[in-house]
This record gives C-alpha cells, structure tokens and sequence, in this order.
C-alpha cells in the first residue's frame, strides 16, 4: 500500500534550535496534514495544507505543500522542551473521503 | 465539550481471548476511522465506517477483526482469538463529514497487551 517516507528518523537537539523535517510520497496527495503524538496520548493536529504550494504557519511552526504534490515540509523555530515528541505527516489520497495515509514519524527531543 | 473517547485505555488479553474496544466520536461526528499503531511505528488505517455501514475496511485483517459502528452507541473493533501480534495501540478518529478537508480528531487510544 501506500507509504510515507519521512525524514529525520529522530532529532536531538538544543533547546532554542530550529527544526526541520520533511515528507516524501510516491503518491500524489489532496491535502497534507502534519500530526503531534506525546508519549501514551492520541495524534494531535497541528497544521492542514490544502493547495500545492500553499505554506501555513501554526505559532513558531511552519509548514509547505509540495509544488509536487508529493511532498511537505515542517519547520519549527526557537524549539521549546515542550516540543519533544513524534511529529507525524499524513496525507489525503482523494477527496472521496477523509482516510489518511501516515507517515513513519520524526522523533524530536529537545535539551534545555 | 468532549472530544472523542475510547476505553478501555489498557486491556490486557491471553493468546486466544476477545478483545473488544470501543470509541465514541466527537459530538455531531457520524464517521469514525480505526487506525492501528505498532511499537515504533506510525498508524496504519483499518477501517472507516459511517453510522450503520462499512464504507472502507480495506485495511482491516481478513480474518478475525471485526468492526461496527451501530444507531446508538459506540463504534466497537472487535478481535476474536488474539494473538501476540495483536499488541498495539488501537486509535480512533472521528470527522463531521465524509468529504472535507481531511482533518481527523484522534482519541487517546486504546492498548492492547496480548500475554
């Protein structure tokens, strides 16, 4: 079936560091959506792209759709130690409905 | 305001046994989506069901796994004779509407133990 690849596997960093990491699909996808997993809790949404090309912020995060299609990217500024945990892109295949396909996920662990 | 909610958030089973875990979507949600998370890895879709149908069980084992999201009350993944493979995190997600922006509201997730 359809994969996501996402890419850094994990990420140590300094409290204060930039981030970035990115998605890859063989597919091409609808809408892009970047998830937050904290340890023993649920997906939570942190940002929908909706348009190729199209770049949102959240707060300090930010994030781009792909010219392709087949990409996104998500940025986060001045890292705070709240902003350890699994960082998951999910993509929409089509718009018949709302089923998302998950990427392999970004740990992030932030140093005070 | 209560967001979507699943229970048991713990179960524990021996090889053989039925695990059934339930979720309860988001108020005015009528679409529920399964997903399963193994250890280390990301969530796999399972199954999405509308009030009384199955629309998409593509992901869903062939055997064994079963699910429904009755009238009234709350959408049910059953697993008949568990086994050791069947321990994961088991998530729930709910939309408003079939088509739209893609936007799924996640539970807390259930975890299933199989001893």
């Amino acid at each position: 079936g359809q994969q996501l690849n996402q890419s850094p596997q994990s990420m140590f960093i300094q409290e204060g560091e930039d981030v970035s990491m990115n998605c890859t699909s063989s597919s091409i996808f609808n809408t892009w959506l970047w998830y937050k997993q904290d340890p023993g809790e649920g997906p939570v949404l942190l940002i929908a792209l909706y348009k190729a090309g199209e770049l949102t912020s959240n707060g300090r995060l930010t994030a781009q759709f792909g010219i392709t299609r087949k990409d996104s990217f998500l940025n986060i500024s001045a890292s705070i130690p709240s902003d350890v945990g699994i960082y998951f892109c999910a993509g929409q295949l089509s718009g018949a409905t709302n089923k998302l396909i998950f990427g392999t996920g970004t740990l992030l662990a932030v140093q005070p | 305001n209560a967001g979507v909610m699943q229970n048991p958030r713990h179960l524990v089973r021996r090889r053989g046994q039925e695990a059934r875990l339930r979720c309860s979507p988001m108020k005015g949600h009528s679409h529920v989506y399964w997903y399963r998370q193994l250890p280390e890895e990301g969530l796999k879709f399972m199954v999405y069901l509308q009030k009384e149908n199955i629309i998409d069980e593509s992901g869903m084992p062939k055997e064994r796994f079963s699910a429904e999201f009755p009238k009234e009350g709350p959408s049910i993944l059953r697993i008949q004779q568990v086994v050791r493979g069947d321990s994961a995190a088991y998530f729930c997600a709910s939309s408003p509407r079939q088509v739209g922006t893609g936007e799924l509201f996640f539970g807390e997730g259930s975890r299933l133990t199989v001893l």
